[in-house]
Formats: C-alpha cells, sequence, structure tokens
C-alpha cells in the first residue's frame, strides 16, 4: 500500500464547477502538506503549502487538512478551462521524523474543465 | 533567472552511454532536490543537498547514479551506463532551505534507445 493515496481520475467538470481533490494517508509523521498543478510537459507549479490541520484559502483554491483523518483536501471554484491540469498532493515531516528531506507525491488527479 | 532552470530538457541517449543533466536553483536556496517521474512509477525522490552535501541520498535507485552540487549552487545528475528503464522525467526542485516551499523545473525527459 502507498503512503499517499490519490484518485487518478481523469476528473471531468463543467466551466464555473466546484472542484474537490482529495488525498489520503497513513504516514503519521507526515507534518507539511501541499497541493501542485502539472501542466503537460511542464514541472509541478505549488498552489498551496499548509502545515498540520486547518484551512487555506487562496485566491479561488482552499486547502484543508484533517490530520485526525489523514485527509486532505483541494477545492477549486469557479473552475476554468485553464485549470485543465493534473493535481498532485505532496507532503512531508519534521526533520527528526526522517521524512523532511524529501516530498511523498501521491499518484495525480487528471482535471479537464471543460465549456 | 527566477526559477529553477534545468538542461538539457529532452535527451535521447543509447544504452549503455553516461548522461549528466544538470540543475540551476533559484538564487539563495540551500536545499535543492533531485526527482523522478514515470508513467508507472509517479514522482519519486531521489536524493537531497543542503549546501553541498547530499545528507540523503536513499532515493538514488543503483550505484550508477550519483550526483553533485559545487558552489552551493548547480548540481548535476549522472546516470552511468543507462538502461532502458532509466528513461524517465527527470526534476529538480529547491527550496530557501529545508521543510520549506520546494519549486520545480520542467525537468529533463530522457529516453534510452
Amino acid at each position: 500500500q502507498k503512503e499517499v493515496e490519490q484518485d487518478p481520475g481523469p476528473l471531468s467538470v463543467p466551466e464555473g464547477a466546484i472542484v474537490s481533490l482529495n488525498c489520503t494517508y497513513s504516514n503519521s509523521a507526515f507534518q507539511y502538506f501541499m497541493w501542485y498543478r502539472q501542466y503537460s510537459r511542464k514541472g509541478p507549479e505549488l498552489l498551496m503549502y499548509t502545515y498540520s490541520s486547518g484551512n487555506k484559502e487562496d485566491g479561488r483554491f482552499t486547502a484543508q487538512v484533517d490530520k485526525s483523518s489523514k485527509y486532505i483536501s483541494l477545492f477549486i471554484r469557479d473552475s476554468q478551462p485553464s485549470d485543465s491540469a493534473t493535481y498532485l498532493c505532496a507532503m512531508s515531516g519534521q526533520i527528526n521524523t526522517g521524512t523532511a528531506s524529501k516530498l511523498t507525491f501521491g499518484t495525480g488527479t487528471r482535471l479537464q474543465v471543460t465549456l | 533567472g527566477a526559477g529553477v532552470s534545468q538542461s538539457p530538457s529532452n535527451k535521447v541517449t543509447e544504452k549503455g552511454k553516461d548522461v549528466e543533466l544538470r540543475c540551476d536553483p533559484i538564487s539563495g536556496h540551500t536545499a535543492l532536490y533531485w526527482y523522478r517521474q514515470s508513467l508507472g512509477q509517479g514522482l519519486e525522490f531521489l536524493i537531497y543537498f543542503q549546501g553541498n552535501s547530499a545528507p540523503d541520498k536513499s532515493g538514488l535507485p543503483s550505484d550508477r547514479f550519483s550526483a553533485e552540487r559545487t558552489g552551493g549552487s548547480v548540481s548535476t545528475l549522472t546516470i552511468q551506463r543507462t538502461q532502458q528503464e532509466d528513461s524517465a522525467v527527470y526534476l529538480c526542485a529547491s527550496s530557501f532551505t529545508i521543510n520549506q516551499p520546494q519549486h520545480f523545473g520542467d525537468g529533463t525527459r530522457l529516453s534510452i534507445l
């Protein structure tokens, strides 16, 4: 079983919809949680970076972390065709846990926003 | 430059040849990371540098893989005696220091014939 599970999709939604993307994880050492967006033939682009549990909002994007359930989410409001990409969750832990020096990624969810 | 720069963007080589991949991190970032992205395996960690030292090399898949970093800046990932299973996109990332947000380059797409 992988440390981070993410539904690969593809997920297809109409323009303007609210998109919900999720990851679950098994390693309780993870404390830092990230969402990256990756367009075809490009590197991952950091969207959201959160520490521990709680919510963080940035424009149309909201990240939620529930450490008690080992579950993280990314919500995209008013989705646009330009949001069509692969979304990767990633996480790491504190320095003394052996998980600080690398990101552990989900497999990515492919999102298609249609006109 | 403003972002992480990687070169070459594409590399095609024959099985058995050696290849060198280069990463130029964001100026001032002390931490540098190499990852590999392939269809079957997703994004996998290879090695982490803090300054010129590599305290975590746990992701390097075999002794054919090595990396160095000089001057606390540019890093080179070397793959010796390439095999077809080495075909992947090799991504470099940098961060101000450990446990800070990592920013990625666009990668080197490596194809082994």
